[in-house]
């Protein structure tokens, strides 16, 4: 367990509707990093933020925007689904920001029918 | 950008030694991860590498060469609960420091 917990763990829903997923980091990380993992694409990096602040974005889509709130959990918003969006989304947490070691949360499986 | 190249899939025997080995290219180096991935469950965190040489914790080590631009992981006595997925991960310096992440290596281990 590595003390990042995600929320929910499965959701299936159908195209064009508009999910959030919620991390919350481990204790003492300002750190959360989001990725989406798919069969054909590997773990892709999509946002990071630092105490509730961005500071880099990856290959994140247009239709998909996060947040970091003030007790540092964050939420991974994806609207107006789209069948390859169908993916694992983990959240990852670490200390001190750029250098850190990620520790991943157990990840959310977003079905998109 | 980054190439992070590993081997796809690699098989070997209860107890035996297994290294998997990762390339790559980038401009300017600031760390090296090796992640292990059970199918369907988050990444865990087996080691970090950012000086040439070799780590070892308990049956992982993980070795680095900067020059070559070359790690490689290496699990010993294998056991069958070591059957999962093994993530190379880059980070560059300046810029973005986010590591970048190779395609893993599913590993088999069989009686």
């Amino acid at each position: 367990d590595s003390g990042v917990t995600q929320t929910p763990k499965h959701l299936i829903t159908a195209t064009g509707q508009r999910v959030t997923l919620r991390c919350s980091p481990r204790s003492g990380d300002l750190s959360v990093y989001w990725y989406q993992q798919s069969l054909d694409q590997g773990l892709q990096f999509l946002i990071h933020y630092y105490n509730g602040e961005e500071r880099a974005k990856g290959n994140i889509l247009e239709r998909f925007s996060a947040q970091q709130f003030p007790d540092l959990h964050s939420e991974l918003n994806l609207s107006s689904l789209e069948l390859g969006d169908s993916a694992l989304y983990f959240c990852a947490s670490g200390t001190r920001g750029p250098g850190d070691t990620q520790y991943f949360g157990p990840g959310t499986r977003l079905t998109v029918l | 950008g980054q190439n992070i190249d590993q081997p796809t899939e690699m098989t070997a025997t209860e107890g035996a030694i297994v290294q998997i080995n990762c390339t790559y290219q980038t401009s300017g180096f600031n760390g090296l991860f090796w992640y292990q991935q059970h199918a369907g469950e988050a990444p865990t965190f087996l080691s970090y590498n950012v000086l040439d040489g070799l780590e070892e914790k308990g049956r992982f080590s993980s070795f680095l060469s900067r020059s070559k631009g070359y790690s490689y992981l290496l699990l010993k006595e294998l056991q069958m609960k070591d059957s999962a997925s093994y993530l190379c991960a880059v980070r560059r310096s300046g810029g973005s420091y986010i590591p970048t992440f190779g395609r893993g290596t599913s590993l088999i281990v069989h009686p």
